[in-house]
């Protein structure tokens, strides 16, 4: 079965820094997909970023970026300049293609002024 | 507006009573799923359902059931039989199930607490 890991129960990041975020995952799958949710306390699950397991290039969404190395199943969120509206739980999420999501644990992030 | 609604936003369960969650989507998907989510867990899948009138068992079926009648609808009922049903609830929906990639978007959740 899959498994996500985050290993980081919480972190906090001053404002304007950057902060990464990190995860790994188990599968014996060639061809996936990769997700990072953002749930802020309003606890509406928000996609952040997904990278696909066949592109070599990491996906960017403005101030979000990843570092896919998928020899050592590793997929970590980079946020860049970070600001007060980035604290939220982050969730990093594995789907094989056409497949259920799995979850892991969540990463709490603090943006602190 | 598209999008999914989830109530009531809070439910307050006695033990030994059934209660039944709803979730509503006006997107046209023909996936649904329910998750349980639980502090320091993440979220667990509980049903899912590729298409009306049909479902299947996720993660943590046992003590929950569900029906999918219309396209647009799939509520959960936490039945007694679920030992510890306290927890935050999330419903999300997605275009098709079998495709190569499909995005989930999720409700606002329901917040269930057993006293």
């Amino acid at each position: 079965a899959q498994t996500v890991t985050q290993s980081q129960p919480e972190m906090s990041v001053q404002e304007a820094e950057t902060v990464t975020l990190s995860c790994t995952y188990d599968t014996s799958e060639s061809n996936y997909y990769l997700f990072w949710y953002k749930q802020p306390p309003s606890r509406q699950m928000i996609l952040v970023i997904r990278q696909e397991a066949y592109k070599q290039q990491n996906a960017t969404e403005n101030r979000f970026s990843v570092n896919f190395q998928k020899a050592a199943k590793s997929f970590s969120l980079k946020i860049s300049d970070s600001q007060l509206g980035d604290t939220a739980m982050y969730f990093c999420a594995f789907m094989e293609y056409g497949n259920k999501l799995v979850f892991g644990a969540g990463t709490i992030l603090r943006v602190k002024s | 507006d598209g999008g999914i609604t989830q109530s009531p936003k809070y439910l307050f369960r006695k033990e030994g009573q059934n209660v039944t969650l709803s979730c509503e989507q006006n997107l046209n998907h023909d996936a649904m799923y329910w998750y349980r989510q639980d502090p320091g867990q993440g979220l667990r899948l509980i049903y899912y359902s590729q298409i009306v009138n049909d479902f299947q068992k996720g993660d943590i079926a046992e003590g929950y059931s569900v029906s999918r009648e219309k396209k647009e609808s799939f509520p959960l009922t936490v039945t007694s039989a679920q030992k510890n049903p306290t927890a935050f609830y999330l419903c999300a929906s997605s275009i098709k199930h079998r495709s190569t990639y499909n995005e989930q978007f999720f409700g606002p959740g329901t917040r269930l607490t057993v006293l």
